[in-house]
């Protein structure tokens, strides 16, 4: 167990619909990154959070949106799925200056 | 944006070889990181580097930041069917409440028993 918790493990829904995955960072880390790995990629930067601030966002779709909770936990909302979308979603977290920590990720499939 | 350029993109070795991979970037960053992802599974921190030059050893691992702070290599010595996966490079800079890395695309792995 890393400490960083991604939920759910699984998820498979229709093209159009609209999904929610959720992150709880290790404890006492700040920062949240969310990272979009489709098959046989690397790493795609979606976006980044610091208690509860926006503070960096890489190639997100505009269909894709994120929050950081008062508690620190995370959300990633995908919304008008296309098939493309089918990828594992990482949650990563870090204290400044330390390298990631990342959840086992959640295997979207879009059907 | 900075970018990484992680080679060679896979390797096919038989066990007991050594391996070298590295990352080299247009830009200059203030850490190195190693991570390896098992199939399936979130990328595991393996080795991380804060200073230019230096030379940090994890087990069978060994990674250096580059002098120029603009590379870092990671070699495997005497691999086993275990250091199967894919290994990413990172580069972070040390900005307040930052601290985002760029990771390069992988070097796949296989070692052959």
């Amino acid at each position: 167990d890393s400490g960083v918790t991604q939920t759910p493990k699984h998820l498979i829904t229709a093209t159009g619909q609209r999904v929610t995955l959720r992150c709880s960072p290790r404890s006492g880390d700040l920062s949240v990154y969310w990272y979009q790995q489709s098959l046989d990629q690397g790493l795609q930067f979606l976006i980044q959070y610091y208690n509860g601030e926006e503070r960096a966002k890489g190639n997100i779709l505009e269909r894709f949106s994120a929050q950081q909770f008062p508690d620190l936990h995370s959300e990633l909302n995908l919304s008008s799925l296309e098939l493309g979308d089918s990828a594992l979603y990482f949650c990563a977290s870090n204290r400044r200056g330390e390298g990631y920590t990342f959840g086992s990720g959640t295997r979207l499939t879009v059907v | 944006g900075q970018q990484l350029n992680q080679s060679p993109q896979s390797m096919f070795i038989q066990e007991g070889e050594d391996v070298s991979m590295n990352c080299t970037s247009s830009s200059i960053f203030n850490t190195w990181l190693w991570y390896k992802q098992d199939p399936g599974e979130g990328p595991v921190l393996l080795i991380a580097l804060y200073k230019a030059g230096e030379l940090t050893s994890n087990g069978r691992l060994t990674a250096q930041f580059g002098t120029t702070r603009k590379d870092s290599f990671l070699n495997i010595s005497a691999s086993i069917p275990s250091d199967v996966g894919i290994y990413f490079c990172a580069g972070q800079l040390r900005n307040f409440g930052a601290g985002k890395s760029t990771f390069g695309d992988g070097t796949t792995l296989t070692v052959k028993p």
